[in-house]
C-alpha cells in the first residue's frame, strides 16, 4: 500500500526556520513527482512546490527564495526546508505524489494526512 | 493562471444531479499532446483531498462513473449525475499546464 507520512510541523516564531519531511512507503520517491500543497485554516488549497524525478524543482511565487524542496533517497523521503517563515505560512502541509506517467497523467494521486505549521509570536 | 469556481456553495437533494464550473484565465489546452491540464479534487470533511478527475475527463481509479468532467480551453464542468450523501465536501479544480500550479477557491457541496 502506498503511504505518505509527513512530520516536522510545529509552532515557530516569525522569521524562523522549519524542516518538514515526508516519508514514503510503497513507492520510490526518486521515481515520482513529489509535491507539497498547503491549506491555511479554513481556507482552500495552495500548491507550494514540486520536485521532478529528474531533480528539477519549481515553487509558488509566495515561497520562492524562502522554501527549498529536496529528496533524501536514502530515507525514501522528500523534505521541505522553510526559512524566513511568515504568519501567512501557517497551514496544514500535505505531501502529494504524482505518478511517473505522461505529463497528462501526473495528477495529485496520493495525499498524506498533513503536518501543521503555525507561525506565531 | 487564475481559476474561478462557481458556485461557491451548492445544496443538492440526494439523487439529483449537480454541476460545478471552473473558469480559467488562460487556455489549459496543450496543443503538443492535445491534452487539457485540468483536474478535479474532493476534500471530504476532516479528510485529505482525493483525486476525482484528471486531464479534463479521465476518471481516477475507484471513482464512481456518476462523476464526469468536460469542457474546453478555459471553461470546465464537473458533473455528478446523481448526488449521494458521501459526495459531501469541497470540490477543487487544479490547473497543471504551467507553473505555478493553481487551484480554484473551492465549491462546498452540501445535502439539502
Amino acid at each position: 500500500e502506498v503511504q505518505l507520512v509527513e512530520s516536522g510541523g510545529g509552532l515557530i516564531q516569525p522569521g524562523g526556520s522549519l524542516r518538514l519531511s515526508c516519508a514514503a512507503s510503497g513507492l520510490t520517491v526518486s521515481r515520482n513527482y513529489m509535491n507539497w500543497v498547503r491549506q491555511a485554516p479554513g481556507k482552500g488549497l495552495e500548491w507550494v512546490s514540486i520536485v521532478y524525478s529528474g531533480g528539477n524543482t519549481y515553487y509558488a511565487d509566495s515561497v520562492k527564495g524562502r522554501f527549498t524542496i529536496s529528496r533524501d533517497n536514502s530515507k525514501n523521503a522528500v523534505d521541505l526546508q522553510m526559512n524566513s517563515l511568515r504568519v501567512d505560512d501557517t497551514a496544514l502541509y500535505y505531501c502529494v505524489r504524482a505518478p511517473p506517467s505522461t505529463l497528462a497523467g501526473r495528477a495529485f494521486e496520493i495525499w498524506g494526512q498533513g503536518t501543521m505549521v503555525i507561525v506565531s509570536s | 493562471i487564475v481559476l474561478t469556481q462557481t458556485p461557491l456553495s451548492l445544496p443538492v437533494t440526494p439523487g439529483e444531479p449537480a454541476s460545478i464550473s471552473c473558469r480559467s484565465s488562460q487556455s489549459l489546452f496543450n496543443g503538443d499532446d492535445e491534452n487539457t491540464y485540468l483536474d478535479w479534487y474532493l476534500q471530504r470533511p476532516g479528510q485529505s483531498p482525493q483525486l476525482l478527475m484528471y486531464a479534463l475527463s479521465y476518471r481516477a481509479s475507484g471513482v464512481p462513473d456518476r462523476f464526469s468532467g468536460s469542457g474546453s480551453d478555459t471553461d470546465f464542468t464537473l458533473k455528478i449525475s446523481r448526488v449521494e450523501t458521501e459526495d459531501v465536501g469541497v470540490y477543487y479544480c487544479l490547473q497543471r499546464i504551467d507553473f505555478p500550479y493553481t487551484f480554484g477557491q473551492g465549491t462546498k457541496l452540501e445535502i439539502k
